[in-house]
């Protein structure tokens, strides 16, 4: 069964918007990781955080994780068509690098 | 790219077939996971090699089946295959820093 869950589960948005993803898990972590994935492909590795850390950056993505709230975001600024894909977060809550995912919020950038 | 390469692309079994996946690490990856996406869903861990030992499994049946080689390459073996095996099957392997970076996939196809 997935831990985590994504909202919204679809997003679309026009090129140049900001698009902001949810996630929210039910146990304790160690850390958080962000992945993209296009038409069914493998997974990108996108950002990890850790259960310390309260915010992080790469590029126009920015990633915030509230243990209080057992939740994290996913911000990606100035969109472009390129961004469409399903974004993912998974937890390590099943174990040292046994990732739990969550269904996954589905991106679509309008040109 | 992450440097992860799986083999085949695409497969189409029949119920009731055995079928072997394989995958290769990134360099000074001494860890693969297997992992299981059905349609519309987010990735399940199927089970973790650490060492060319087993590391963990998720809720999968025994008659899925793995291997580690010393040289971390990896396989994933499917007995008696069902119709609700057909999902893309993801090989990640793990960097000293807890990401994982995935491999593009295996599509299954169970008839």
């Amino acid at each position: 069964s997935q831990q985590g869950e994504e909202d919204p589960q679809a997003l679309s948005i026009q090129e140049g918007e900001n698009a902001t993803m949810n996630c929210s898990y039910k146990t304790s972590i160690n850390n958080l990781q962000w992945y993209r994935q296009n038409s069914g492909r493998g997974l990108v590795h996108l950002i990890l955080i850790r259960s310390n850390e309260r915010e992080k950056h790469s590029g126009r993505l920015r990633v915030t994780l509230d243990t209080s709230k057992k939740s994290s975001s996913l911000l990606i600024t100035a969109s472009r068509a390129a961004d469409t894909a399903s974004y993912f977060c998974a937890t390590d809550a099943g174990g040292a690098q046994k990732l739990v995912f969550g269904q996954g919020t589905r991106l679509t950038i309008n040109p | 790219e992450t440097g992860v390469t799986q083999s085949p692309t695409h497969l189409i079994k029949t119920r009731g077939q055995q079928v072997t996946l394989r995958c290769s690490s990134q360099s000074g990856h001494n860890t693969v996971s297997w992992y299981q996406q059905a349609l519309g869903q987010g990735p399940q861990f199927i089970f973790q090699y650490y060492r060319e030992e087993e590391n963990g499994r998720g809720n999968f049946p025994p008659r899925f089946s793995g291997l580690q080689f010393p040289n971390y390459s990896s396989e994933l073996n499917v007995n008696a295959l069902e119709l609700d095996d057909s999902a893309l099957y993801l090989c990640a392997s793990s960097s000293p820093e807890d990401e994982q970076y995935f491999g593009p996939g295996t599509r299954l196809t169970v008839t």
